[in-house]
């Protein structure tokens, strides 16, 4: 299982990113896929999820409105389009392999290494 | 954050430590437990999951359990190697998304 972030950088407050995560060694399309955050010196925060049929989508308070998750599976990749974005947003954002919810089973089992997002002006 | 964990917690090598993680009736209390460890500049790890469940290569030093709203991960045999950042995450029903601890560091002295 491997998964390759991509797409962070530099932007200026209001601006907007597209993030990709590339996955590969798995069945992407049967597996729900993550998307977490981790702001620099700070804990993790999940940021959104996405179900394997791409019908069940999940987001955190603080990115509800502003960011959009969405997968490809004929690319294997996963998105995360992130608008208006402010100075709290910048963060190392990982892509996660994910399961249902609550379910006891091993929700974000692999991880990306990460890719960086500052956004200040 | 969420979950409430200690923010540091010590051992030496050898040792049994423990790291806690409290929540309420709404993610702890009706959902399972996650722990992640997270080794210096690298991506978390999954740990435990389920509770008490360890995925594949995990060690069976780490063990996890639950009671309540309030969760534990035990490491005994305390290496150096377990020196990280440790996260308990839950899914949080009311809010319908995953919440986390604030996250214990792990100093093994």
């Amino acid at each position: 299982v491997q998964l390759v972030e991509s797409g962070g950088g530099f932007v200026k407050p209001g601006g907007s990113l597209r993030l990709s995560c590339a996955a590969s060694g798995f069945i992407f399309s049967d597996y729900y896929m993550s998307w977490l955050r981790q702001a620099p010196g700070k804990g993790l925060e999940w940021v959104s999820h996405i179900s394997s049929t791409g019908y069940t989508i999940y987001y955190a308070d603080s990115v509800r409105g502003r960011f959009t998750i969405s997968r490809d599976d004929a690319k294997n990749s996963l998105y995360l389009q992130m608008n208006s974005l402010r100075a709290e947003d910048t963060a190392v954002y990982y892509c996660a392999r994910d399961w249902i919810p609550a379910a006891g089973l091993p929700n974000f089992d692999y991880w990306g290494r990460g890719t960086l997002v500052t956004v200040s002006s | 954050s969420v979950l409430t964990q200690p923010p540091s917690a010590s051992g030496t090598p050898g040792q049994r430590v423990t790291i806690s993680c409290s929540g309420s009736s709404s993610n702890l209390g009706t959902n399972y437990v996650y722990w992640y460890q997270q080794l210096p500049g690298t991506a978390p790890k999954l740990l435990i999951y389920g509770n008490n469940q360890r995925p594949s290569g995990v060690p069976d030093r780490f063990s996890g359990s639950k009671s309540g709203t309030s969760a534990s991960l035990a490491i005994s045999g305390l290496r150096s190697e377990d020196e990280a950042d440790y996260y308990c995450a839950a899914w949080y029903d009311s809010l319908s998304g995953w919440v986390f601890g604030g996250g214990t560091k792990l100093t093994v002295l």
